[in-house]
């Protein structure tokens, strides 16, 4: 399994607060993604990068920023929580994004966030 | 629009039974293609990609219609174990690596 982890695993906060959720790899792989899943809808992208202090948004972008300062870590800051961020978020990483190899993606254990 | 369309199922299956999956993208300039599987409440896994020609990993084997636009998923000789959810996955271009998930299909295979 590719060296992925994410933090908090599990999460309940109240609504208006921040939350940091923490995607760390071992992989040294260049590009990084945060994506949510809910009920009814595919994986959704919210934001990704492609290299250290480079990112840009997705899909479903509002209301989250990310920051990456170094290769290994991506972070996901909800800078006031509300209850439709309720959701799991995975962190996916990937060496390339080129075809035909390389380009997949590899995700971490998710993190189940809660806002009441 | 970007859509990826599955049938949800579940597709009920004996051990033993082959099952196949479809899957329809809309975006006839697609690049990549992958089926990926998910168990329940843990993250998706890569179970193999899709290329033109399509390509098979022991039981399982997948093929890519760029015509009809569709890609399939065949599982032969189904294993209790390969109960999950199978998610079809588009790369729309090749710009940069972001992926279109379909919802899933749901595969339950029984003793």
């Amino acid at each position: 399994d590719a060296g992925i982890t994410q933090s908090p695993r599990h999460k309940v906060t109240e609504t208006g607060t921040p939350v940091t959720l923490r995607c760390h790899q071992t992989e040294n792989h260049r590009y990084m993604y945060w994506y949510r899943q809910d009920p009814g809808h595919g994986l959704r992208l919210i934001h990704y990068s492609y290299g250290v202090k480079d990112t840009d948004k997705g899909e479903v972008s509002d209301g989250y920023s990310v920051s990456r300062s170094k290769t290994e870590d991506f972070l996901l800051t909800l800078e006031s929580a509300t209850s439709s961020q309720t959701s799991v978020y995975f962190c996916a990483i990937s060496e390339s994004i080129y075809p035909p190899v390389g380009h997949e993606q590899f995700f971490g254990p998710g993190t189940r966030l809660t806002v009441l | 629009r970007k859509e990826v369309e599955q049938d949800p199922g579940p597709f009920n299956v004996p051990e033993g039974a082959t099952v196949a999956f479809n899957c329809t993208y809309s975006n006839s300039a697609s690049q990549s293609f992958f089926w990926y599987r998910q168990d329940c409440r843990k993250e998706p896994k890569l179970l193999m990609s899709v290329y033109s020609s399509g390509n098979e990993d022991g039981r399982f084997t997948a093929q890519l219609n760029r015509a009809s636009q569709y890609i399939s998923l065949l599982i032969r000789d189904s294993k209790l174990s390969d109960s999950a959810t199978y998610l079809c996955v588009v790369n729309w271009d090749s710009g940069y690596s972001t992926l279109t998930f379909g919802k899933g299909t749901m595969l339950l295979v029984s003793p």
